[in-house]
């Protein structure tokens, strides 16, 4: 059973560049979900999808953020302008819909110089 | 308003020994579910055990026990016969039954577990 992948595992960029992170998530799951955590805080969620649908986003998403899942398999998450407090941990999870368990990728580490 | 409380910044316990973690939460739904993630240095989630707002016991799951406390809204993590690799960080999330469908989970700030030999 292959478990939610992240790509990459760590980026590092420069203020105002922009960068895009993938995850794909358990094939049978349908609903995938990104959160960020920050140094010693627990994941804060960003956005989820069902299928190729964006149900509910957080107000933490500015309008710097974006994120996709056209054909409902795997996701982009897009940051552009990147800021230093965008540093933080990236993470991905899947599952299937309707209250299942959630399981998460490794994560892509974000330093934004 | 912080939906989940851990208390316990950081706790050793030493190996074969039990260790509770200490989890309250707070909401208004009557339908929610409650999560422990272990989180090691690598940095990946790992799911260790649930606990639905309706199940009449206490979940357990191998050496990782749920204590549930629904009148006091607590959710505590019971390891049993602690190992050294346990040592990680420990996280309680919800997720309610509000609008948004089963969608998102709410975090702890984490509890971060050293087991000594």
């Amino acid at each position: 059973d292959t478990g939610v992948s992240q790509d990459p595992r760590h980026k590092i960029t420069k203020r105002g560049q922009n960068v895009t992170f993938r995850c794909d998530p358990i094939s049978e799951h349908n609903r995938l979900y990104w959160y960020r955590q920050t140094l010693g805080q627990g994941p804060e969620f960003l956005t989820y999808f069902q299928n190729e649908a964006q149900l509910e986003k957080s107000r933490l998403l500015s309008d710097r953020f974006s994120a996709e899942r056209p054909k409902g398999s795997f996701s982009t998450l897009e940051i552009q302008r990147t800021e230093q407090g965008d540093s933080a941990m990236y993470l991905c999870a899947s599952s299937r819909p309707y209250g299942d368990t959630q399981y998460f990728g490794p994560g892509t580490r974000l330093t934004v110089l | 308003a912080q939906k989940i409380t851990q208390t316990q910044p950081g706790m050793f316990v030493q190996e074969k020994e039990a260790v509770t973690l200490d989890c309250t939460y707070d909401t208004s739904d009557q339908s929610y579910g409650l999560f422990w993630y272990k989180q090691p240095s690598s940095g990946e989630m790992i799911f260790l055990i649930y606990q639905g707002s309706y199940d009449e016991q206490n979940a357990t799951e191998g050496r990782y026990s749920l204590n549930f406390q629904k009148a006091r809204k607590s959710a505590n993590l019971v390891i049993s016969a602690s190992q050294l690799g346990d040592s990680a960080m420990y996280f309680c999330a919800m997720r309610e039954a509000t609008t948004d469908s089963w969608g998102k989970l709410q975090f702890g700030a984490g509890t971060q577990v050293v087991v000594t030999p």
